[in-house]
Order: C-alpha cells, then sequence, then structure tokens
C-alpha cells in the first residue's frame, strides 16, 4: 500500500458526460500528480500541483482540469467526454520542490470507462 | 523532449531462469531514472531510484544498474510472483514530471 487514496475505483458514464476523480496524497506529501494510462499510449503526465498551486502540464486536454485543495487532496475534472477518454487515471504524490530529489508514489487507480 | 524506450515489450521466463529487461534513455539532464512494477489494473510500485552512472540498487531477485544511456533491471532466478510489467521512469533537472516507457511485460512460468 503506498499511502496514496484514489476514489473510485471504477466510473462507467457515457460520452458528453462530466466525471470527477478525487485523490489524497501520502500524509505529508505536497506534491500530487495526475496521469493517464491507455493501451496504446502508456502512462502519460497530465498535470502537477504543489501545495495548491499549479506546477506543471503536460498533454492536457481543455477538457480537462483539476485543483488541489487546502487540505492537499486533489481532483481531476474530465468533461464533454470521449469515447477515446477510457482511460486508467493515476494519481501519484511525493514529498519534495522542485530542485529536491523525490520518488512518486502512485496510487491504485480510477478506471473510466466511456460508453 | 525526454524519450525512454524499454526492450524487449515482453519476455516468458522460466522459473529460475535469469534475465535482464533493457531500458535506454534521452534526456536534458537526469535528475533520476525510476523503475516501477505494475500489476494488471493496479497502479504503479516503486522498486528503485537511479540517479547516476555506475549506481546499482538491489531488493530480494532484482538488482537495477545505471549507465550514461541505459538502466538494466537483472531478475536473478525468477518466481512466478515476478510476472508483472516492469516500468522505466525518468525525470529531468527542471521538471517534476515522470516521462515512462511502455513497459516490459514478463511472465514467469512455473
Amino acid at each position: 500500500d503506498s499511502g496514496v487514496t484514489q476514489t473510485p475505483k471504477h466510473l462507467i458514464t457515457a460520452t458528453g458526460q462530466r466525471v470527477t476523480l478525487r485523490c489524497s496524497p501520502r500524509s505529508g506529501d505536497l506534491s500530487v500528480y495526475w496521469y493517464q494510462q491507455s493501451l496504446d499510449q502508456g502512462l502519460q503526465f497530465l498535470i502537477q500541483y504543489y501545495n495548491g498551486e499549479e506546477r506543471a502540464k503536460g498533454n492536457i486536454l481543455e477538457r480537462f482540469s483539476a485543483q488541489q485543495f487546502p487540505d492537499l487532496h486533489s481532483e481531476l475534472n474530465l468533461s464533454s467526454l470521449e469515447l477515446g477518454d477510457s482511460a486508467l487515471y493515476f494519481c501519484a504524490s511525493s514529498a519534495g520542490t522542485s530542485t529536491t530529489r523525490h520518488t512518486q508514489y502512485f496510487g491504485p487507480g480510477t478506471r473510466l470507462t466511456v460508453l | 523532449e525526454d524519450q525512454v524506450t524499454q526492450s524487449p515489450e515482453a519476455l516468458r521466463l522460466q522459473e529460475g531462469e535469469s534475465s535482464s529487461l533493457n531500458c535506454s534513455y534521452t534526456v536534458s539532464g537526469l535528475r533520476g531514472l525510476f523503475w516501477y512494477r505494475q500489476d494488471p489494473g493496479k497502479g504503479p510500485e516503486f522498486l528503485f531510484t537511479l540517479y547516476s552512472a555506475g549506481e546499482e540498487k538491489e531488493k530480494e531477485r532484482l538488482k537495477a544498474t545505471l549507465t550514461k544511456k541505459e538502466s538494466f533491471l537483472h531478475i536473478t532466478a525468477p518466481k512466478p510472483e515476478d510476472s508483472a510489467t516492469y516500468l522505466c521512469a525518468v525525470q529531468a533537472y527542471g521538471n517534476n514530471r515522470l516521462a515512462f516507457g511502455k513497459g516490459n511485460q514478463v511472465v514467469v512460468i512455473p
């Protein structure tokens, strides 16, 4: 158990809908990262937050957004869903800032299926 | 752009048959190279971090090594429970994101 929790475990929804994925980092970790894993693309970085502020963006679609709250949990919002958004979504957390070496620990993931 | 290539994509091993997985990388300035293990439908589980060429780390039947261009994950006398996908990722200086390879899928047959 990495200490990172994600809910829900599974999510099934229809095209055009909006969903929210939730992540709680390990105790004491200030950085939260979101990754998408699909069969053909592998694990792709979406976005990073550090202590409530956005720090880095990857190939995140404009239909997707995220935030980190004062209690450090994070939410990833996916809207106007398309079939191609079906994937595993992982949250990871780490202790460090951009100037320190740190390991990212991953949660169990949310499997999103768009029908 | 940081790139990671893992080979072979898939590997079937007899129990006890040692082998090595390769991770070739290009990165602007390597802060760290990471190995994770992933079981189907689960999150990646951290195994090792390597920071500089020549560094080695071991954990049970696994040993990771690092050169300036690639990393190897050696699996010694594997057991069926070592069956998993092994992911390699790099992190560059000034950049916190991990760039992952597509993984080495390992199946160990009893």
